[in-house]
Parts: C-alpha cells; sequence; structure tokens
C-alpha cells in the first residue's frame, strides 16, 4: 500500500462541516480517480484525472469538489455532506488514462468516511 | 450494455479444500479482466488479470482464473485455500473504449480452519 496513500484513515464530519481527503501515488502514474465503495454495491467512479486535467465526473454532487495540483496528488474537498454520503472513499492511480489493456489501476487503503 | 456479475455474497470453504470465486459478464467485444480483493478495512489489491492469449492467467498468492469466452466467465481458483483468503473479492471489467472499469458486487470468502 506505499504506492499510493491516502490521508485521513477515518473521518467524521457534521454536515456543516469542510473537510478535505488527501491521496498521494509514488508510482509515477499519470492518472488518479476517485471511488466512493458502500456497503453491499458496486464501486462507484466519482471522478478521473488525467495529467492534472479531469476527464470524468460520473453526476457527482457539487458538496464533492476534486482537486488534482499535479500528478502526483489528488484531494476531495467535502462540504455541507448528507449522512448518505457515509463510505469507503477510495483512490486510485493508473499508468494512463483508460482501464483497458496494460494499465491497470492501483488503490490506496481508503478513508471511512462518517458524515453525522 | 456491460455487467459483471458475482453470483455468491459469501462463499465458505475449509483450509486447504481447493476455492473457487465465480465471476460471469456480459459484453459486446473482447473484455478485458481483473480480479481484485480486499482486506478488512483495507483498500482493493490487485491479483491478475486477463488480456488477451493464455486463458489461465496466473496472479499474486498463488491465485488463478480462467477466462472461458463460450461461458462467458472468468472465475477465480486456488487449489489450496488459506484461513489468510479471507477477504471480499471483487471482479471488474474494462473495454478499450472508456476510462471505466465495471465492477461485480464483490463475493466474500471465508476460510474455515
Amino acid at each position: 500500500e506505499t504506492g499510493v496513500t491516502q490521508t485521513p484513515r477515518h473521518l467524521v464530519m457534521g454536515m456543516t462541516n469542510k473537510k478535505s481527503l488527501k491521496c498521494e501515488q509514488h508510482l509515477g502514474h499519470n492518472a488518479m480517480y476517485w471511488y466512493k465503495q458502500s456497503a453491499k454495491k458496486p464501486l462507484e467512479l466519482m471522478f478521473v484525472y488525467s495529467l492534472e486535467e479531469r476527464v470524468e465526473n460520473n453526476s457527482v454532487p457539487s458538496r464533492f469538489s476534486p482537486e488534482c495540483p499535479n500528478s502526483s496528488h489528488l484531494f476531495l474537498h467535502l462540504h455541507t455532506l448528507q449522512p448518505e454520503d457515509s463510505a469507503l472513499y477510495l483512490c486510485a492511480s493508473s499508468q494512463d488514462r483508460g482501464a483497458g489493456g496494460e494499465n491497470t489501476q492501483y488503490f490506496g487503503p481508503g478513508t471511512r468516511l462518517t458524515v453525522l | 450494455a456491460q455487467s459483471v456479475a458475482q453470483p455468491e455474497d459469501q462463499v465458505n470453504v475449509a483450509e486447504g479444500n481447493p476455492l473457487t470465486v465465480k465471476c460471469t459478464y456480459s459484453v459486446s467485444g473482447n473484455p478485458y479482466l481483473f480480479w481484485y480483493v480486499q482486506y478488512p478495512n483495507r483498500g482493493l489489491q490487485f491479483l491478475l488479470k486477463y488480456i488477451t492469449g493464455d486463458n489461465l492467467v496466473k496472479g499474486s498468492y498463488g491465485f488463478e482464473a480462467e477466462f472461458n469466452k463460450s461461458q462467458t466467465s472468468f472465475h477465480l481458483k486456488k487449489p489450496s485455500a488459506l484461513v489468510s483468503d479471507s477477504a471480499l473479492y471483487f471482479c471488474a471489467l474494462a473495454m478499450d473504449s472508456n476510462y471505466q472499469l465495471i465492477w461485480g458486487a464483490g463475493t466474500k470468502l471465508i476460510i474455515k480452519p
């Protein structure tokens, strides 16, 4: 798990708070991803960045705001979340954007988010 | 539409026995297929993937998977299960045409001593 790191590992926040999740990849990859994992549901892709440019936004509510200042770092800014946003948020990276061929996504350990 | 199905929510296997975690898929075209494992309170770890060529793919921790085009399946197997294999296993599918992995809902594997 040293390839992709995420902080914090656990976060509890109120509905009116503002917080940020951080992801860092040490693999020299060009693409980074945010996923949401809820119990008994398939992983949901939220955002995709390629060379710091957002290339995918899967109809995610505006209370989630991503930021990719460089190809090694990815943030997810959170504000006015709802209790149903409680989930495990996973960051991943891959050499290039896309999921096929030789491109493999590697995941961080996730941030367990609880919204009260 | 592309989809991945993991028909079993949970699989129970005795330690030392062979294990199989099932995955079937539906696509138009040739897919790339993946298996990931998630241990408690951890992120997903890549196990193996099928791109093309040999239908039997070998991966990490002694796991392997067989691509069967006629049955549209990609079952994960291991000849002798370990208690430490207990985890959540995800099958996923990708196509060249888009960025997204299509994920199964996951199968909880429990290996009993």
